[in-house]
């Protein structure tokens, strides 16, 4: 059962232009949700993230987009750097719980050409 | 200020033997969570940890699994007599609090076994 959905397991994009990265959910629960990056053979790192009460996050080049009814989020990235380019994982969690709550999609590797 | 620490980062072992994972979290974290990945997934939760408790252990599997955090050391997840589905990748994370979903992750320890 997945609770968090990313479709598309790649993505490629010209460097300058904007990246789209998506991401569904069923779990209604779900109240924060988060994007975390990860490059081969590191961690994941926490990139950006937004609670049910807001419907745009924005840091930087980064903006997150939540839907609720559609239950439907959305990472943009713009413009692209080459640096850009790694794995995105979506997670989402039920209200602010601490980590071991979080529940991971499966990821979108980004790859961001010169 | 060094990050979540996780040795080995690669360990390969014989169907049948014992893995032990470590990981040390960031100075002033007493919350640590283990994750699994594997192949072409998600991250997927494991267990939950403080300072010599286990808080949450809901994604453990029921046998052969278990982890630790001593109040001196790291923390453990120890699996006894390795089958070749546990080969992931295990990322252990740090968190100064629990109601903070932000936690910070090592780069993993790839378990083989052959």
């Amino acid at each position: 059962d997945q609770q968090v959905k990313q479709n598309s397991p790649s993505l490629s994009v010209q460097e300058g232009r904007i990246s789209i990265l998506n991401c569904d959910y069923t779990n209604s629960m779900f109240d924060y949700f988060l994007w975390y990056k990860k490059y081969p053979a590191e961690g994941p790192t926490f990139l950006i993230s937004i609670s049910s009460i807001k419907d745009k996050n924005e840091d930087g080049r980064f903006t997150v987009f939540l839907n609720k009814s559609a239950k439907h989020l959305s990472l943009h990235i713009v413009p692209s750097q080459p640096g850009d380019s790694a794995v995105y994982f979506c997670a989402a969690s039920p209200i602010i719980q601490g980590a071991q709550k979080l529940v991971f999609g499966q990821g979108t590797r980004l790859t961001i050409n010169p | 200020n060094a990050g979540v620490m996780q040795n080995p980062r690669h360990l390969v072992r014989r169907r049948g033997q014992e893995a032990r994972l470590r990981c040390s979290p960031m100075k002033g974290h007493s919350h640590v969570y283990w994750y699994r990945q594997l192949p072409e997934e998600g991250l997927k939760f494991m267990v939950y940890l403080q300072k010599e408790n286990i808080i949450d252990e809901s994604g453990m599997p029921k046998e052969r699994f278990s982890a630790e955090f001593p109040k001196e050391g790291p923390s453990i997840l120890r699996i006894q007599q390795v089958v070749r589905g546990d080969s992931a990748a295990y990322f252990c994370a740090s968190s100064p609090q629990a109601m903070n979903t932000e936690a910070f992750f090592g780069q993993g320890t790839r378990l083989t076994v052959v």
